[in-house]
């Protein structure tokens, strides 16, 4: 079974600054994709960013990055000139290219941007 | 293109009674998931459905039931609910057979069931 870990249950960075979520996942798979999403306090959850196990470059977008370390079996997300809206959870998730496409979570990261 | 659906967005049910949710895309997605949600434990897969007439178990399966009778439907039973199932169930869907898109998954706005 995929297992994936997020270390930091809670976070806070001022509005502006740089922040950086952990997740690290455990697999002997070696095609994957890794996700992050965001739930803010409407409960939606929203797609932030991906990324393809076989690609070596970094994904971004816009204010959203990670530093994904495969050997590591690490993604982790920074998030930089946080905004108020930025605060939400953030699930770290993985899925593994078989039919039906499952996906593991993460416990979440609950981050608040302070003012 | 209202995405995934979810019905209803809240409910309370007394232990052993029943009741359906019931998740609708219009994605025309292959893929349809139940998950629930508890406070520390992230998401974790109740059942899942890689296409009409299929469904198979995930995670936690049980005490559910689910029917894929409809493509764009995947429907999630409690026959005898008990105060364990107290949760936030999210629907979703994904792979777009015909675009080739296999990854994201599309999330319902969930459903808040308690049971007392």
């Amino acid at each position: 079974a995929q297992t994936v870990t997020q270390s930091q249950p809670e976070m806070s960075v001022q509005e502006a600054e740089t922040v950086t979520l952990s997740c690290t996942y455990d697999t002997s798979e070696n095609n994957y994709y890794l996700f992050w999403y965001k739930q803010p306090p409407s409960r939606q959850m929203i797609l932030v960013i991906r990324q393809e196990a076989y690609k070596q470059q970094n994904a971004t977008e816009n204010r959203f990055s990670v530093n994904f370390q495969k050997a590591a079996k690490s993604f982790s997300l920074k998030i930089s000139d946080s905004q108020l809206g930025d605060t939400a959870m953030y699930f770290c998730a993985f899925m593994k290219q078989v039919a039906g496409n499952q996906f593991y979570f993460g416990t979440g990261t609950s981050l608040t941007v302070i003012p | 293109n209202a995405g995934v659906t979810q019905t209803p967005k809240f409910r309370v049910l007394k232990t052993g009674q029943s009741m359906t949710l019931l998740c609708a895309q219009d994605m025309n997605h292959e893929y349809m998931y139940w998950y629930r949600q508890d406070p520390g434990m992230g998401l974790r897969l109740i059942h899942y459905s890689v296409g009409e007439g299929t469904t198979a178990k995930g995670e936690v399966p049980d005490g559910y039931n689910v029917s894929r009778l409809k493509k764009q439907n995947f429907l999630l039973g409690l026959e005898s609910a008990a105060p364990s199932q107290t949760s936030v169930y999210f629907c979703a869907s994904s792979y777009d057979g015909l675009a080739g898109i296999r990854d994201e998954q599309f999330f319902g706005p969930g459903t808040r069931l308690t049971v007392l």
